[in-house]
């Protein structure tokens, strides 16, 4: 089975702080994407990062960086300088190279305190 | 580029009913795939259909279908609802190639009364 775990349901940071999220997967594949996705009180999932799995090199998008350990399986987000705007349910998820199906952690609500 | 926009963005219905949903892709996005969002279950794979095929299915009953047209806008109609189908519903659209990122729609958030 291809599981996600994100053993954080809930975390808070102060702003301008710097917090990580945790994420392990579990998967028999070599090839694969990683995601981490947030979910605003919108409702509306915005793609944060994405990494591919055959690159060593973490994946960063300007505040946002990803620590990527395969052999481990983790896929942790690190948020940098945190915003208000920062607050959001965050996904972590994977797909194969081939097929498109998405399969998603169950989320880590993060608070950002001003 | 518009995003992907989904109708209707609320929903009331009561048990035994069906209910249709609609998803528009981003122009140029042949691949639409559906997921189920709710509190207990988190977020889970429905359907994928690309190119107006259904590429990949989830472990959902056969009351949940889909469908896409020729202008990869895709439909979800669920029939006899019942009151545990209440939730949002996602839908993803890419370019349908290996590895592509999906981009989500704001979904619609059903309610089975």
């Amino acid at each position: 089975a291809q599981t996600v775990t994100q053993s954080q349901p809930e975390m808070s940071v102060q702003e301008a702080e710097t917090v990580t999220l945790s994420c392990t997967y579990d998967t028999s594949e070599s090839d694969y994407y990683l995601f981490w996705y947030k979910q605003p009180p919108s409702r509306q999932m915005i793609l944060v990062i994405r990494q591919e799995a055959y690159k060593q090199q973490n994946a960063t998008e300007n505040r946002f960086s990803v620590n990527f350990q395969k052999a481990a399986k983790s896929f942790s987000l690190k948020i940098s300088d945190s915003q208000l705007g920062d607050a959001a349910m965050y996904f972590c998820a994977y797909r194969f190279r081939t097929g498109n199906q998405f399969y998603f952690g169950t989320g880590t609500s993060l608070t950002v305190i001003p | 580029k518009a995003g992907v926009t989904q109708t209707p963005r609320y929903l009331i219905k009561t048990r035994g009913q069906q209910v249709t949903l609609s998803c528009s892709p981003i122009s140029g996005h042949r691949s639409v795939s559906w997921y189920q969002q709710t509190p207990g279950q988190g977020l889970q794979f429905l359907f994928e259909y690309f190119s107006e095929t259904q590429r990949n299915k989830g472990n959902f009953p056969g009351r949940f279908s889909g469908r896409q047209f020729s202008n990869s806008r895709s439909e979800m109609n669920v029939s006899t609802l019942e009151l545990g189908d209440s939730a949002l519903y996602l839908c993803a659209s890419s370019l349908g190639g290996s590895g592509e990122t999906q981009y989500f729609g704001p979904g619609t958030r059903l309610l089975v009364l």
